[in-house]
């Protein structure tokens, strides 16, 4: 079983839509992270998180400690949201992430 | 954006031949990685370097090497390319704290 799991694998949503991605995790984590990936393109930093909730325009951000558990929200979605959103946390026992296998998003217009 | 660099962009190449990809950043951050993406599974660690002369095996690092010379530089080398090393090559920097990564643009590599 992966330490951190992604779902849902792809999401294909209209235009306007609330879309949500959750990822979980089995580790004892100091941090999490998404990040996004356009098609084609590199891997930008969208949000960190040890606690609560975070917001960036569109985007926000929960996280659940106890649960384990943390959502990546699009609120108004938009074709341009199309992209792969990872997750990643930084484990608490040393210097590296452990990542999800991503989340394709398909926003059609 | 972080200030990373990666080169070259786009390289085909043939089985058996060496190949060097650099990494460059102007941020001084200590810590350097070398990940592998391939469809269907997410970034793979091959390499890291936590300081000059300092690196340290990912969970890919078979036939792949790494150096750190200088702060700001950070080389991966397939000594005997394979088509298996076929990939989009990322290189990212980061701090220790909460180990927040910034990535470079990527390469993509055809080992034919």
């Amino acid at each position: 079983k992966n330490e951190v799991e992604q779902s849902p694998q792809n999401l294909t949503a209209q235009e306007g839509e609330f879309i949500t991605i959750n990822c979980s995790y089995s580790v004892g984590i100091s941090a999490l992270h998404w990040l996004q990936q356009h098609p084609g393109g590199g891997i930008v930093s969208l949000f960190m998180l040890s606690s609560g909730k975070k917001k960036h325009g569109r985007l926000i951000a929960t996280i659940n400690i106890q649960e384990k558990h943390s959502s990546l929200h699009i609120t108004a979605s938009h074709p341009r949201d199309s992209a792969v959103y990872i997750c990643a946390v930084s484990s608490d026992s040393n210097y590296q992430l452990i990542w999800g296998a991503g989340t394709k998003l398909i926003i059609k217009p | 954006d972080a200030g990373i660099t990666q080169s070259p962009r786009h390289k085909v190449t043939e089985t058996g031949t060496p190949v060097t990809l650099r990494c460059h950043q102007t941020e001084n951050h200590r810590y350097m990685y070398w990940y592998r993406q391939d469809p269907g599974h997410g970034l793979r660690l091959i390499h890291y370097s936590y300081g000059v002369k300092d690196t340290d095996k990912g969970e890919v690092s078979d036939g792949y090497s790494v150096s750190r010379s200088k702060t700001e530089d950070f080389l991966l080398t397939l000594e005997s390319a394979t088509s298996s090393q076929t990939s989009v090559y990322f290189c990212a920097i980061g701090h220790y704290a909460y180990n927040e990564q910034f990535f470079g643009p990527g390469t993509r590599l055809t080992v034919l």
